[in-house]
Order: structure tokens, then C-alpha cells, then sequence
């Protein structure tokens, strides 16, 4: 089945304690970006990547860190995590930024 | 940069009832889609429309680029079908995708 998965679903964390979201998709996709949706802010673009070992900023990058090393898995690293950055995070991938967009299933973060 | 305005922001109906959703944007973009959020937050994709019109069930959507709308049709509506509704486009000028705020739609039985 064609997905995009993302671990851990929920998560509650403290602040500074560094922690990684995974992000894999099974669809041979090059494109791929990461998204949080806030109340009142709607979905705002993190990072994306236009293909292996090229990552770009989005719209919120302060905070985050991502990397590509390979095509089917685009990890969200937060080293060190703050009571705002409290939000539900989406993984997603396409065969390009002008193709049909796919979602992950979404990761609750919450930062105490 | 582009801006996209969904109306109406909030929308209750009786199950059964039809509805129309409207998707507004500023500037010329690449494509169009339509998400449904469910309850527990997950993005379903509904339809991928840069133009034209299509079909899947009780739902169809239809795009017109060059006056910049899209419309999202719901008939017969079900309780099921409660969430919220998002557009999002792709801008032809920074190829990124922008929601919309969304409208949260409420069935009731």
C-alpha cells in the first residue's frame, strides 16, 4: 500500500531534550517537505527537499533541522525543543512540488 | 505573497443536505487540491485540480485558473463527512504549496 509514514504518532517531550520525528514514504517519491498546523495559523511549510542531499527552508525553519540522505526517508530533528514549537507536525511527498501532494497521518507534539 | 481564502469558515447542516465550498486565490498557481481533515487530524486527499472538473461519489470539485476559484461540491451529505475542508494550492511564482484557513463543516444526524 502507497503511504507515507510517520513515527511516533504522540509525542510529550521537555524542554531541550532533543527528539526526532522519522518520515518514509514508499512511493518513490523525490519530493518531500514537512508542514506544522497551528490554531489560527493554518498549515505553514518547515523544510522541503527537492531530492536526495537537497533540502531547502520553508516558511518556519527556525528550530528545526532535517536532513536527506535517502530518497524514501525525510527525518524532522528538533535539537532542542520549545514550549512553541507544541504542534502537529505532517510529513509529506510527490513526485514534485507540482504533483499531487501525499500525507502522513500527522505527529502530536507537545513540549512541557 | 499568493493568498488563499476559503469561505465559508463554518458551515452545520442536516445530513442529507447539499453544500458548496468556495476557494478563492490571488494569484496564477500550478495545481489545486482539496483535503479533507477528519476528527483525528489526519489530511485525506479529496481531489488534484488545477482546472476543470471532477467526480468521486456524493463529492466533485471544480476549477476555474483563469478566474482563480475552485469549488468543492458535497450532495447528500452524511455525518462522516464533518471536518475540516482545505484548499491548497501550489504558486507558479515560488512553487510552494499555501492552504487555505479552511471551512469546518458539522453534520448533523
Amino acid at each position: 500500500e502507497a503511504q507515507v509514514t510517520q513515527n511516533p504518532r504522540y509525542l510529550i517531550t521537555v524542554t531541550g531534550k532533543k527528539l526526532t520525528v522519522t518520515c518514509s514514504q514508499n512511493m518513490n517519491h523525490e519530493y518531500m517537505s514537512w508542514y506544522r498546523q497551528d490554531p489560527g495559523l493554518g498549515l505553514r511549510q518547515i523544510y522541503y527537499s527537492m531530492n536526495v542531499e537537497v533540502t531547502d527552508k520553508g516558511d518556519v525553519p527556525e528550530g528545526y533541522k532535517v536532513s536527506r540522505k535517502e530518497k524514501r526517508n525525510f527525518p524532522l530533528i528538533l535539537e532542542s525543543p520549545s514550549p512553541n514549537q507544541t504542534s502537529l507536525y505532517f510529513c509529506a511527498s510527490s513526485f514534485g512540488q507540482y504533483y499531487v501532494q501525499y500525507f502522513g497521518a500527522g505527529t502530536r507534539l507537545s513540549v512541557l | 505573497g499568493i493568498q488563499v481564502e476559503q469561505s465559508p469558515p463554518d458551515l452545520i447542516l442536516q445530513e442529507g443536505a447539499n453544500s458548496t465550498l468556495r476557494c478563492n486565490f490571488s494569484d496564477s498557481v500550478n495545481n489545486l487540491q482539496w483535503f479533507h481533515q477528519n476528527p483525528w487530524g489526519q489530511l485525506i486527499n479529496l481531489f488534484y485540480i488545477p482546472s476543470g472538473t471532477k467526480q468521486n461519489g456524493r463529492l466533485s470539485a471544480t476549477t476555474v485558473a483563469t478566474e482563480r476559484y475552485s469549488l468543492l461540491y458535497i450532495s447528500s451529505s452524511q455525518t462522516t463527512d464533518s471536518g475540516v475542508y482545505f484548499c491548497a494550492v501550489t504558486s507558479s511564482n515560488t512553487g510552494k504549496l499555501i492552504f487555505g484557513q479552511g471551512t469546518t463543516l458539522q453534520v448533523k444526524p
